[in-house]
């Protein structure tokens, strides 16, 4: 237990739902980071928030909205997928943006079909 | 263009020896280093992390090496237990502190074999 947990854990989506994916942390950070794992690539950050703002966008598509209501919970918004953006979405926090200790969630596991 | 690469995608290692896992870098701006452990159907949890003004850091079992010349680094298990067996990610970030951006490696998967 890492203090940082997503729901759901597996998600199966047509592409034309609308789904949102969760992360909640209790560990009294500041920052939280949304990242993608595809297969056989390098973790990708999509989105860090700064103490509710957001700091950075990574030049996700539009397709991926997020949302950082308050410091402990974040969410991504999935709205018309692609089968490609297939792949594990991690939630992470750290103490504040330099994330080089970042806690990872579980992950949830998208497939969209 | 991967900056952070981990050429190996898999490893074994007979239990009780010494696993050592490879990451190369590119982007010379790098000024610390992490190694993240992955276990399946979990997120990574950080492991052991080194600043570029060292160029060694040891926490138990775990040690990590940097070369700043060679743009290497590797991290050495020793002795490997089968609970070792996970993916094993290096990141690397740069910029000032409070500003930094993680990146990763594709990872290496280490397998223990008792």
């Amino acid at each position: 237990e890492t203090g940082v947990t997503q729901t759901p854990r597996h998600l199966v989506m047509g592409m034309t739902n609308k789904k949102s994916l969760k992360c909640e942390q209790h560990l009294g950070h500041n920052a939280m980071y949304w990242y993608k794992q595809s297969a056989k690539k390098p973790l990708e950050l999509m989105f860090v928030y700064s103490l509710e703002e957001r700091v950075e966008n990574n030049s996700v598509p539009s397709r991926f909205s997020p949302e950082c209501p308050n410091s402990s919970h974040l969410f991504l918004h999935l709205h018309t997928l692609q089968p490609e953006d297939s792949a594990l979405y991690l939630c992470a926090s750290s103490q504040q943006t330099g994330n080089t200790e970042a806690f990872f969630g579980q992950g949830t596991r998208l497939t969209v079909v | 263009d991967q900056q952070v690469k981990q050429n190996s995608p898999s490893l074994s290692v007979q239990e009780g020896r010494i696993s050592i896992l490879n990451c190369d870098y590119t982007n010379s701006m790098f000024d610390y280093f992490l190694w993240y452990k992955k276990y399946p159907a979990e997120g990574p949890t950080f492991l052991i992390s080194i600043s570029s003004i060292k160029d060694k850091n040891e926490d138990g079992r775990f040690t990590v090496f940097l070369n700043k010349s060679a743009k290497h680094l590797s991290l050495h298990i020793v002795p490997s237990q089968p609970g070792d067996s996970a993916v094993y990610f290096c990141a690397a970030s740069e910029g000032n502190f409070g500003n930094e951006k993680l990146t990763f490696g594709t990872g290496t998967r280490l397998t223990i074999i008792p």
